[in-house]
């Protein structure tokens, strides 16, 4: 009964390929995140998504991107990996309500790139 | 532009002592402090939060210290025990006009060390 599910825990790939990581909360939540934690811990928002609007961080680059199926899952895809993209992300939800609550992370997905 | 700020980066303390961890922000608008811990190979979870329109906040031996005028909160850990021993993030966010929140905008983290 976890609330906020990743897969694959590790991810190791070549330059140039394409991949995905996939997100699913069973928390009822409105609002999902996308957040990458660099090799010096330093968590930073890549995406948020509330079922009718993206809010895209801007210094993400465009090979990023969200794709959200239904309310409860959003996926990240990743084009053409580059050695910088190696991180840990993270998957987020919160309800969206009227003021801000607590964002329920994932377990993380560690990316290496070769 | 960092917008929250933390401090120190890591931090070691005798077990029973107490561990004080800072914060400053600069953006006005934020309206929710959370404080996050995170173990190795584990996400974030979350730790107390505090919103600005009170100064402090307790859990356990756990409190925040928020100064509004300063834009600087703080965490306490009283009685610091091994199983402390985690990185320690303070983040920031504020509503969206259409309701909801941006996501949250983290310190760089401190590495807590709590020695037997």
């Amino acid at each position: 009964d976890t609330a906020v599910s990743q897969t694959p825990k590790y991810l190791v790939t070549q330059m140039g390929n394409d991949k995905s990581i996939k997100c699913e909360q069973n928390l009822g939540h409105d609002t999902m995140y996308w957040y990458k934690q660099d090799s010096k811990k330093f968590l930073k928002i890549m995406f948020s998504y509330n079922n009718k609007e993206l809010i895209i961080n801007e210094t993400v680059p465009n090979r990023f991107s969200p794709k959200s199926p239904d309310k409860a899952h959003l996926n990240l895809h990743i084009n053409s990996l580059e050695l910088g993209d190696s991180a840990v992300y993270f998957c987020a939800s919160s309800p969206q309500g009227q003021a801000n609550t607590e964002a329920f992370f994932g377990q993380g997905t560690r990316l290496t790139v070769v | 532009q960092q917008q929250v700020k933390q401090s120190p980066q890591s931090l070691i303390v005798q077990k029973g002592g107490i561990s004080i961890i800072n914060c400053a922000y600069e953006n006005t608008a934020f309206d929710y402090f959370p404080w996050y811990q995170q173990f190795p190979g584990k996400g974030p979870a979350l730790l107390i939060a505090i919103r600005p329109d009170v100064s402090e906040k307790k859990e356990g031996r756990f409190t925040i210290s928020f100064n509004k005028s300063a834009k600087q909160f703080s965490l306490h850990i009283m009685d610091s025990q091994p199983g402390d021993s985690a990185t320690y993030f303070c983040a920031a966010s504020k509503r969206r006009s259409g309701g909801g929140a941006d996501g949250l905008t983290f310190g760089k983290g401190t590495h807590l060390i709590i020695q037997p």
